[in-house]
């Protein structure tokens, strides 16, 4: 899993609550990405980052924020999570113009 | 607007066959077609990727086709077996820049009984 690791891989959250999600990976690449995965959707780019302190918004960033302030780690925050952010989240790494890889996913359920 | 369009949504096989998901995408500066394999409770994994320099491309029993004209990339899954029994993506990206994203299919469930 290209030493990708993210936590919680569970986690069970109220409306209106802030929320973190943390990805850590061990590869040195430059490139770290936030899906999520919902039924009938497929993966849907949240965030991106190229470089330390260089993040931008994919297709569904409404109501998420990232940082990454280490190579190694790469943070989704839900700043008031709603029940249209239940979801499985995947962090991927990757270097330029090179395969992604994927960790295992942290499914969110907000109540 | 989807730029990557994925078919079919889910796939039924019996073993042996020959599975055939298909994928068209709109942004002619796409240069990069990967197809991710996901098994239930894992991220998705690089199964096999293709460049528009080239046709085809077979790694062991998956191949991916690829019409550049037409704007379309596909999977065939050669003598399948349950354990190719996964959810399938395709996806897209075009290189150069700092710009490096993915942008994925909806995927296909696929199938394979006994």
């Amino acid at each position: 899993d290209a030493g990708i690791t993210q936590s919680p891989r569970h986690k069970v959250t109220e409306t209106g609550t802030p929320v973190t999600l943390r990805c850590h990976q061990t590869e040195n690449h430059r490139y770290m990405y936030w899906y999520r995965q919902d039924p009938g959707h497929g993966l849907r780019l949240i965030h991106y980052s190229y470089g330390v302190k260089d993040t931008d918004k994919g297709e569904v960033s409404d109501g998420y924020s990232v940082s990454r302030s280490k190579t190694e780690d790469f943070l989704l925050t839900l700043e008031s999570a709603t029940s249209s952010q239940t979801s499985v989240y995947f962090c991927a790494t990757g270097q330029l113009n090179s395969p992604l890889h994927f960790g295992n996913g942290t499914r969110l359920t907000v109540t | 607007q989807q730029q990557v369009k994925q078919s079919p949504q889910s796939l039924i096989v019996q073993k042996g066959g020959i599975p055939i998901i298909n994928c068209a995408y709109e942004n002619t500066a796409f240069d990069y077609f990967p197809w991710y394999q996901q098994f239930p409770g894992k991220g998705p994994a690089l199964l096999i990727a293709i460049r528009p320099d080239v046709s085809e491309k077979k790694e062991g029993r998956f191949t991916i086709s690829f019409n550049k004209s037409a704007k379309q990339f596909s999977l065939h899954i050669m003598d399948s077996q349950p354990g190719d029994s996964a959810t399938y993506f395709c996806a897209a990206s075009r290189s150069g820049g700092s710009n490096y994203k993915l942008t994925f299919g909806k995927g296909t469930l696929l199938t394979v009984n006994p």
